[in-house]
């Protein structure tokens, strides 16, 4: 079955380490994008990547830092310049800009 | 700029109607869209309604988009307690706009639905 992983659903950090979170998909999607929920908040977007090699900056991308070698794999890196780390974070993908995205089921980040 | 507003929290009984509202900014967006997201989940896509669309339904759910008014409503008949969650709605625009091809998210509102 096709589909979106995220991958760990949850993950813990100490102050002032890097983590990256995992995102792979396998529905030949174009198109994928990162985004941070908090509470009350919706959904406010990281990065997003339209095509392989090739990235662009959301509305909060300070402190963090993605990478797209491959079409399946779009993952995301928190750094210690990221001051608030903690929220569930989601992936998406869509076959390209003006569709429907597809989601995976989230991690949640928590800083120890 | 582009917007997109709700709602926070909606409570309804079991068996009742629900109706959640929306409303947007931006009157050039090419399709509407409604999502779920259940507790600790990713989200999940509903239904979405074209915006040359007045009315779309799909078994218990009716979306009614009134683009006069920007204004885009989820109903939900029949509501069961597996409905409670957060609802989502999004639009797109055009590429040609900034932030345009992706979407934009509302708040979300929270539905409990009590037996």
């Amino acid at each position: 079955d096709g589909g979106i992983t995220q991958s760990p659903k949850y993950l813990f950090r100490k102050e002032g380490q890097n983590v990256t979170l995992s995102c792979e998909q396998n529905l030949n999607h174009d198109a994928m994008y990162w985004y941070r929920q908090d509470p009350g908040q919706g959904l406010r977007l990281i990065y997003y990547s339209q095509i392989v090699n090739d990235f662009q900056k959301g509305d909060i991308a300070e402190g963090y830092s993605v990478s797209r070698e491959k079409k399946e794999s779009f993952p995301l890196t928190v750094t210690s310049a990221q001051k608030n780390p903690t929220a569930f974070y989601l992936c998406a993908s869509s076959p390209g800009e003006g569709d429907g995205y597809t989601f995976g089921s989230g991690t949640r980040l928590t800083v120890v | 700029g582009e917007d997109v507003e709700q709602s926070l929290f909606l409570s309804v009984r079991e068996g009742d109607s629900s109706v959640i509202n929306c409303t947007y900014t931006d009157s050039s967006s090419t399709y509407l869209y409604w999502y779920k997201q259940e507790p600790g989940a990713g989200l999940q896509l509903l239904t979405y309604i074209f915006s040359n669309m007045d009315m779309k339904q799909d078994q218990r759910l009716t979306v009614l988009l009134n683009k006069k008014d920007k204004h885009l409503s989820l109903r939900i008949a029949d509501t069961q307690t597996g409905d409670s969650a957060i609802y989502f709605c999004a639009e797109i625009l055009p590429p040609i706009y900034n932030q345009g091809g992706k979407l934009i998210f509302g708040q979300g509102t929270e539905l409990s639905v009590k037996p």
